[in-house]
């Protein structure tokens, strides 16, 4: 059964740092683009990052474009998120998720967690 | 990268069809193949509904139909049924600036 568990979440104040992390199992990691999405509260879903099979091509969303870091670890079968300079806008859920085909087709989705930015 | 255009909401009656429009421009539905359409409850992960602008993923019901024309991706729902009350958003890859991705704004149905 393929399971994706994000992790890391939690109240954090503007301007400090914070690392997610999303720990896969039942299917072949090391085979998947792994993307980043999130979701404000009463907000729509935004797309933040995804990453290639090797780690090795990033693409980023503008709104966190030198913010935010994606990065996984094959060998742990995880995605991270290093999160940076936060802001209130950032308060949201955030899912990781799994893109199926290579063309932005999520199939499956974390239940996600939650990061808060207040004082 | 700005968000693709849904209509706020839409309603139907049980049993009725309604679809939902997503536009965009040349840069992300009208240039490439890339929509998919993904169902939420409330509370809940999204669900992938519709691939590559009409196929639907096995385990998804065959009321559920997508498709494209110009800038404008339409998800329809045929027949419709009370566990289709949700929100609905569209995805499409852009390459408005580096290849990304964007979501609709977003629809929530009233069954």
């Amino acid at each position: 059964e393929v399971q994706l568990v994000e992790s890391g979440g939690g109240l954090v104040q503007p301007g400090r740092s914070l690392r997610l992390s999303c720990a896969a199992s039942g299917f072949t990691f090391n085979s998947y683009w792994m993307n980043w999405v999130r979701q404000a509260p009463g907000r729509g879903l935004e797309w933040l990052a995804n990453i290639n099979q090797d780690g090795s091509v990033p693409y980023y969303a503008d709104s966190v474009k030198g913010r935010f870091t994606i990065s996984r670890d094959n060998a742990k079968n995880s995605l991270y998120l290093q999160m940076s300079s936060l802001r209130a806008e950032d308060t949201a859920i955030y899912y990781c998720a799994r893109d199926w085909t290579a063309a932005g087709d999520f199939d499956f989705w974390g239940q996600g967690t939650l990061v808060t930015v207040s004082s | 990268q700005s968000a693709l255009t849904q209509p706020a909401s839409v309603s139907g009656s049980p049993g009725q069809s309604i679809t939902i429009s997503c536009t965009g421009t040349s840069s992300d539905i009208g240039g490439y193949n890339s929509v998919s359409w993904y169902q939420q409850h409330p509370g809940k992960a999204p669900k992938l509904m519709i691939y590559g602008v009409s196929n639907r993923p096995s385990g998804v019901s065959n009321r559920f139909s997508g498709s494209k024309s110009g800038n404008t991706a339409s998800l329809t729902i045929s027949g419709l049924q009370a566990e289709d009350e949700a929100d609905y958003y569209c995805n499409s890859y852009t390459r408005s600036s580096t290849p990304a991705y964007v979501f609709g704004t977003g629809t929530t149905v009233t069954v």
